[in-house]
């Protein structure tokens, strides 16, 4: 079964700084796509950004990028330029085929004016 | 958007009632939609894969007498709990995803979710 591991349940960053959150996965399949979710106050789960397996080059957008390393089986979120919004829970997640996301234990990113 | 509409957001039932959540894609017909349980500051777990026109898929652990699943259109799945208790309350939350797009690269999409709190 593929597990996805967040190994910080927390960290704090100063408004502006940039933070990265890591996540590890295990799978023994070659393809499949992988996701940061953000989950605010209000519970909503709200997609940051994805990544395909497939694709070597890390995944864009805005302040948000990644850094996928398919052999080490990592895939860590940087949040650049933070602001006072982007507190939330962020959960890694993993999808291959069937649909079924497995979410990590998520990381609580709290942002200090 | 696609948007996945959850209802209700929030609901009290007593020890013993059955509770209904419904889960609605408002865009887009979904086969498949998916029931997620968290509890207070831990992740989603999958519960259930709810297949149009078909029974539930159940994950290992998951009460399917307990915790029922209706798939009964292409844009409508119901959660019932059914003799509630109170280790039932939890923080519920569906998703869907868009049948017209590919299964390997269109993201899911989430319903608001609904917070149970059985007395």
């Amino acid at each position: 079964a593929q597990t996805v591991t967040q190994s910080q349940p927390e960290m704090s960053v100063q408004e502006a700084e940039t933070v990265t959150l890591s996540c590890t996965y295990d799978t023994s399949e070659s393809d499949y796509y992988l996701f940061w979710y953000k989950q605010p106050p209000s519970r909503q789960m709200i997609l940051v950004i994805r990544q395909e397996a497939y694709k070597q080059q890390n995944a864009t957008e805005n302040r948000f990028s990644v850094n996928f390393q398919k052999a080490a089986k990592s895939f860590s979120l940087k949040i650049s330029d933070s602001q006072l919004g982007d507190a939330a829970m962020y959960f890694c997640a993993y999808k291959a085929a069937g649909n079924k996301l497995t979410f990590g234990g998520g990381t609580r990113v709290l942002v200090k004016p | 958007g696609a948007v996945v509409s959850q209802h209700p957001s929030r609901v009290i039932c007593k020890s013993g009632t059955s509770v209904k959540i419904e889960c609605r894609s408002l865009d887009f017909q979904a086969t498949t939609m998916f029931w997620y349980r968290q509890f207070p500051k831990q992740s989603l777990m999958l519960m259930a894969t709810s297949n149009e026109g078909s029974k539930a898929t159940y994950e290992q652990g998951v009460e399917k007498d307990k915790f029922l699943i209706n798939h009964a259109s292409l844009t409508l799945s119901t959660l019932t709990v059914t003799s509630a208790h109170p280790e039932d309350s939890s923080f519920y939350i569906c998703s869907a995803r868009d049948q017209d797009r590919s299964p390997y690269n269109s993201p899911l999409h989430f319903g608001n979710g609904t917070r149970l709190t059985v007395t």
